[in-house]
């Protein structure tokens, strides 16, 4: 399977610890964006990357949240002192900026618990 | 500041029905709308993006700049077609997705 994969596929964890995650891009993607779902609403924006650049950060990331993306290839998002409203569904997704085609591929979602 | 509104969160039509998924967004700008889908159980995948003017499954989409809409349309659903759709919105040189909130449509046999 060459899509965008994502681990863990589910995260149980309790309020005040911390968790990461990861996501492997399709090869050869440039950009790399995280999305937040959480339930009855769409995914919204939380960070994007550019190969191994952060550009751009959403309020929604508070500084308890972190990203990177070494060497340009796989990301992990960082979440510490984790809180009951963190609970969501983490998605990741890549893509390849050319020519005018902007379309974004999804991984299938990391779903954080926090009890 | 980018929106897409979906008014409908749910909509339920009979197999052979037309079906018809609201969109509409508020941007600026020159936006690149899509629609994504997402059946049971999978993920979030790329329907249709309104710059390639495609038919995908027998859906098309049309963006009407005046209405600020961009309305999902089939003729004839089919039970297949059950899933969650959404409406994004891209702008600017981020190319991030605004999302509409989603509708659940369920084809009934």
């Amino acid at each position: 399977d060459t899509g965008v994969s994502q681990d863990p596929r589910h995260k149980i964890t309790k309020r005040g610890q911390n968790v990461t995650f990861r996501c492997d891009p399709i090869s050869e993607h440039n950009r790399l964006y995280w999305y937040r779902q959480t339930l009855g609403q769409g995914p919204e924006f939380l960070t994007y990357f550019q190969n191994e650049a952060q550009l751009e950060k959403s309020r929604l990331l508070s500084d308890r949240f972190s990203a990177e993306r070494p060497k340009g290839s796989f990301s992990t998002l960082e979440i510490q002192r984790t809180e009951q409203g963190d609970s969501a569904m983490y998605l990741c997704a890549s893509s390849l900026i050319r020519r005018g085609r902007v379309e974004q591929y999804f991984g299938p979602g990391t779903r954080l618990t926090v009890t | 500041a980018q929106r897409v509104t979906q008014p409908e969160k749910l909509l339920s039509v009979f197999k052979g029905a037309p079906v018809e998924l609201k969109c509409n967004y508020s941007y600026s700008g020159s936006p690149e709308l899509f629609w994504y889908v997402q059946y049971s159980r999978q993920r979030l995948q790329l329907l249709l993006r309104h710059i390639s003017r495609e038919s995908i499954k027998g859906f098309t989409a049309d963006l009407n700049k005046g209405e600020t809409s961009f309305h999902l349309k089939k003729p004839f659903a089919q039970e297949e077609d059950s899933a969650m759709y959404y409406c994004a919105l891209s702008g600017g040189s981020n190319y991030k997705l605004t999302f509409g909130k989603g509708t659940l449509l369920t084809v009934n046999p």
